[in-house]
């Protein structure tokens, strides 16, 4: 099966600077990668997600890079505010063809933006 | 207003007792999953189903059982099987028609072991 690895398991960052989480996965017939951002007491939710046959992906201050070859992809969050503080999960799935994905996350980075 | 909701919120069970939790959709999702939560671990699939009266094992699902029987519910029983319950549980479903992958979760059920 799948296994994914996530690093750092916390990050400290200060207010304004940028944050990079990485992940590794083992199954090269992962196609699909989602990132989750859990706040405190709250439910997961999507923040960025990314297709093997896209190799960077942007959305504002989040951004995502895959490397087929070496079977990583990164988060990346730039000017950091401190409402960026939750933790973020990495997840690696292959699509199962009937449109249910079996996602294999990673433990968890715990971001914390110091203001 | 749509979403995922679960319940209870909270639960308490003594050792030995089976318990029940539960998790109603109302986005016409047909895909529905629970993963299980604990410290430092991710999250962990224990089972998930793509449509009504079929459901698979994920990678945790010893001492879990699930149903499907209408397409808005998909609640998990935890067994006096499961070794060590204690833990965080989570439904979510996606909309296996869009295609995007994304997963709706609820707020969660904080299940403790006395």
């Amino acid at each position: 099966g799948e296994n994914v690895e996530q690093h750092p398991s916390t990050l400290s960052v200060q207010e304004g600077d940028s944050a990079v989480i990485k992940c590794t996965y083992s199954d090269s017939a992962s196609n699909y990668f989602p990132w989750y951002k859990q706040e405190l007491g709250k439910r997961p939710q999507l923040i960025i997600d990314i297709r093997s046959n896209v190799g960077e992906k942007k959305d504002q201050r989040i951004a995502v890079t895959l490397n087929k070859t070496a079977k990583h992809f990164s988060l990346h969050i730039t000017e950091t505010q401190p409402e960026d503080s939750a933790v973020y999960f990495c997840a690696a799935s292959s699509n199962s063809g009937a449109g249910s994905y079996q996602l294999t996350f990673g433990k968890g980075t715990k971001l914390s933006v110091i203001p | 207003d749509g979403g995922i909701t679960q319940s209870p919120k909270y639960l308490f069970r003594k050792e030995g007792q089976n318990v029940t939790l539960s998790c109603e959709q109302n986005l016409n999702h047909d895909a529905m999953y629970w993963y299980r939560q604990d410290p430092g671990q991710g999250l962990r699939l224990i089972y998930y189903s793509q449509i009504v009266n079929d459901f698979q094992k994920g990678d945790i699902a010893e001492g879990y059982s699930v149903s499907r029987e209408k397409k808005e519910s998909f609640p998990l029983t935890v067994t006096s099987a499961q070794k060590n319950p204690t833990a965080f549980y989570l439904c979510a479903s996606n909309n296996v028609g869009a295609n995007t992958g994304e997963l709706f979760f609820g707020e969660g059920s904080r299940l403790t072991v006395l």
